[in-house]
């Protein structure tokens, strides 16, 4: 069975400052891809960053790049110059090729000013 | 564009009553669909996928159905809530690997 495992419930950070989110998950999967997705107070859920678990190069969307080690199944976020609107709970999540997610229990930010 | 609709926003339903929470999509078409629940607090689980007209995959037994009656429409009920059905549920459809969400129901059963 696939599993996600996000190891911190809640982190803070102050603005302008850098944050890492741990994530390490579990797939029997040969081709599967990792998530990063933010769920602002809306609850709205945002697709922030995706990996593709073939490809060695860690993934990078303007402030927020994935540490991606395949061998310790490791996924770690960081979200760099953190602002305001980063404040939300940030899920961890891999899958394969059809989009039937499994999801972290999440870790819930607050970026302090 | 494609954009994925989903209501009611907030249902309140005593216990033992019918569910019903619709979602429909616009801009594609034969998309892979999803509903997650999530429980006060907690990560998103899967209940329900399916690729086609007709074709549901349940991931967890429980209280809860599925249907597609049409392309575009995925269709969550139950025929007799319990309290354990509380949570947000939400809508998604995939392109490829990428899942994108509907904006959610609240439901609170009492």
């Amino acid at each position: 069975a696939q599993t996600v495992t996000q190891s911190q419930p809640e982190m803070s950070v102050q603005e302008a400052e850098t944050v890492t989110l741990s994530c390490t998950y579990d797939t029997s999967e040969s081709n599967y891809y990792l998530f990063w997705y933010k769920q602002p107070p809306s609850r709205q859920m945002i697709l922030v960053i995706r990996q593709e678990a073939y490809k060695q190069q860690n993934a990078t969307e303007n402030r927020f790049s994935v540490n991606f080690q395949k061998a310790a199944k490791s996924f770690s976020l960081k979200i760099s110059d953190s602002q305001l609107g980063d404040t939300a709970m940030y899920f961890c999540a891999s899958g394969g090729s059809q989009g039937n997610l499994i999801f972290g229990k999440g870790t819930k930010l607050s970026v302090k000013p | 564009s494609q954009t994925i609709h989903q209501w009611p926003a907030t249902l309140v339903q005593p216990v033992g009553s019918p569910l019903s929470l619709e979602c429909t999509v616009e801009g594609t078409s034969n998309p892979n669909l999803y509903w997650y629940r999530q429980a006060a607090g907690r990560g998103l689980q899967l209940l329900f996928y399916s690729v086609g007209i007709g074709q549901i995959s349940s991931e967890v037994p429980q209280n809860l159905s599925a249907s597609r009656p049409q392309d575009r429409q995925f269709i969550l009920s139950s025929k007799k809530l319990l309290l354990s059905d509380s949570g947000f549920y939400l809508c998604a459809w995939s392109v490829r690997e990428k899942l994108f969400f509907g904006s959610g129901t609240q439901l609170s059963v009492l």
